[in-house]
């Protein structure tokens, strides 16, 4: 099984801040790594996909970078609608899995 | 778009059999190349994919496959009303372990690109 580790499990930042989030996989996933937000009680919603490609309709402030073990998601400029937790999911093999998640509080 | 609606008893008794189904809008779950998923969330905790089911248009002889994580294969089976464009899931013997928020999801293309809103399942007496 793949195992994604986040960093950090919590982050509490001010608005127009800029928000960086680590995904590390145990072994290489190559690009098949993706990004989802999910807001409080609400489902995921797919943010990044394939570590860097933009996903129509999610605003360019989310951006992705990485490949094999080594991911960060990066939200350019925090806005109150952002707090939610975010977590990496590898499609590279099976199980499929995702990481810990990453909760993002407003100041 | 399609959209993905979860629906089944929402409290279940230690050592019972959860069932959910989750109907589809939107599309056929027989069209494309897609996976039928379910992925679970218990109470403040993150993300774990149960399963999923095939259906692959272009190759019909695999539809129908289904591929489970390991850690609940056991228990688990996942299967698919193509007539009435619904998927399910059953999870036998059930602790309290199992409580948890219950999506179903489309896998298409490598990704969860639908999901349905989620429905809080409590293992309880």
């Amino acid at each position: 099984e793949i195992v994604l580790t986040q960093s950090p499990d919590f982050q509490s930042v001010t608005p127009k801040e800029k928000v960086t989030i680590t995904c590390r996989a145990s072994q290489s996933v190559g690009s098949t790594l993706h990004w989802y937000r999910q807001k409080p009680n609400q489902s995921p919603e797919l943010l990044i996909k394939f570590a860097s490609q933009s996903v129509s309709g999610v605003p360019s402030k989310f951006s992705g970078s990485g490949s094999g073990t080594d991911f960060t998601l990066t939200i350019s400029s925090l806005e109150v609608e952002d707090a939610a937790t975010y977590y990496c999911h590898q499609s590279s093999g099976l199980p499929q899995t995702f990481g810990q998640g990453t909760k993002v509080e407003i100041k | 778009q399609v959209q993905l609606q979860e629906s089944g008893p929402r409290l279940v008794k230690p050592s019972q059999t959860l069932s959910l189904n989750c109907s589809v809008s939107g599309g056929s779950i027989t069209s494309g190349d897609s996976y039928w998923s379910w992925i679970r969330q218990p109470p403040g905790k993150g993300l774990q994919w149960i399963g999923y089911i095939n259906y692959n248009q272009y190759n019909p002889s695999l539809s129908g496959m289904t591929y489970y994580n390991p850690s609940l294969k056991s228990r688990l089976t996942i299967s698919a009303d193509t007539s009435r464009n619904q998927f399910s899931l059953y999870l036998s013997s059930v602790t309290a372990a199992d409580t948890a928020v219950y999506y179903c999801a489309r896998y298409d293309s490598g990704l969860f690109d639908s999901w349905g809103q989620g429905a809080l399942v409590a293992v309880s007496s």
